[in-house]
């Protein structure tokens, strides 16, 4: 079973600063099962990036995901104070899922 | 528009059964690529998968679960359903459905989560 680790545990930035997230997974993924997910609080998870780099459908171009083999990174420009949230990587092989813990992103 | 919607008991007592469904509608439980998972979190932490059944039947589960869970579908009713066994305290926790498909294999539609707590 693939084991996802996320970093850090929480980040505390300012509006217009940029975010960086990592997903570091204890062996290969393919960069196609790679997606991270935004949980606002009180609600279900929403998908922002599949296969690693695609932007989900109506996700601001603030937000990009790149990476492969064991490191992935999203990347957050210029944010928001909506952007307040938990982020959570997560991916597929050998017909299981896992996610990240998660990285809490705090907007000062 | 593809919409899931959890369904069940919210208290269950220890060492009973946990039984959930999930309704879909704007989409078919049994049109080919499409997976159909549970996932829960407790409360304040993170997501955990718990399994998931492809339209064709099959079924796969987190190997930390399998010994308690069993998914199954209801195609006259569009619907999946979870029952996670023996249940403990550590079983409490907001439980969503979602989907997700074959080609990314990532969860592109979710339910507004059930919250199930276990307690006498």
């Amino acid at each position: 079973e693939i084991v996802l680790t996320q970093s850090p545990g929480t980040l505390s930035l300012s509006p217009g600063e940029r975010a960086t997230l990592s997903c570091r997974a204890s062996q290969s993924v393919s960069s196609s099962y790679l997606a991270w997910y935004q949980q606002k609080p009180g609600q279900a998870p929403r998908v922002l990036i599949y296969g690693a780099s695609s932007r989900a459908t109506g996700i601001p171009d603030r937000f990009s995901g790149s990476g492969s083999g064991t490191d992935f990174t999203l990347t957050i420009s210029r944010l928001e104070p909506e952007d307040l949230a938990v982020y959570y990587c997560q991916q597929y092989g050998s017909s299981l899922y896992t996610f990240g813990q998660g990285t809490k992103l705090e907007i000062k | 528009q593809v919409q899931l919607q959890e369904s069940g008991p919210g208290l269950v007592k220890p060492s009973e059964t946990l039984s959930l469904t999930c309704t879909v509608s704007g989409g078919s439980v049994s049109r080919n690529s499409y997976y159909w998972s549970w996932i829960r979190q407790p409360p304040g932490k993170g997501l955990e998968w718990i399994g998931y059944i492809y339209y064709s039947g099959s079924t796969s589960y987190n190997p930390s679960l399998k010994s308690r869970v069993t998914i199954s579908q209801d195609t006259s009713n569009n619907q999946f359903s979870l029952k996670l066994t023996s249940v403990t305290a550590a079983d409490t926790a907001v439980y969503y459905c979602a989907r997700s498909d074959w080609f990314y294999y990532n969860f592109d539609y979710w339910g507004q989560g059930t919250m199930v707590t276990v307690s006498s």
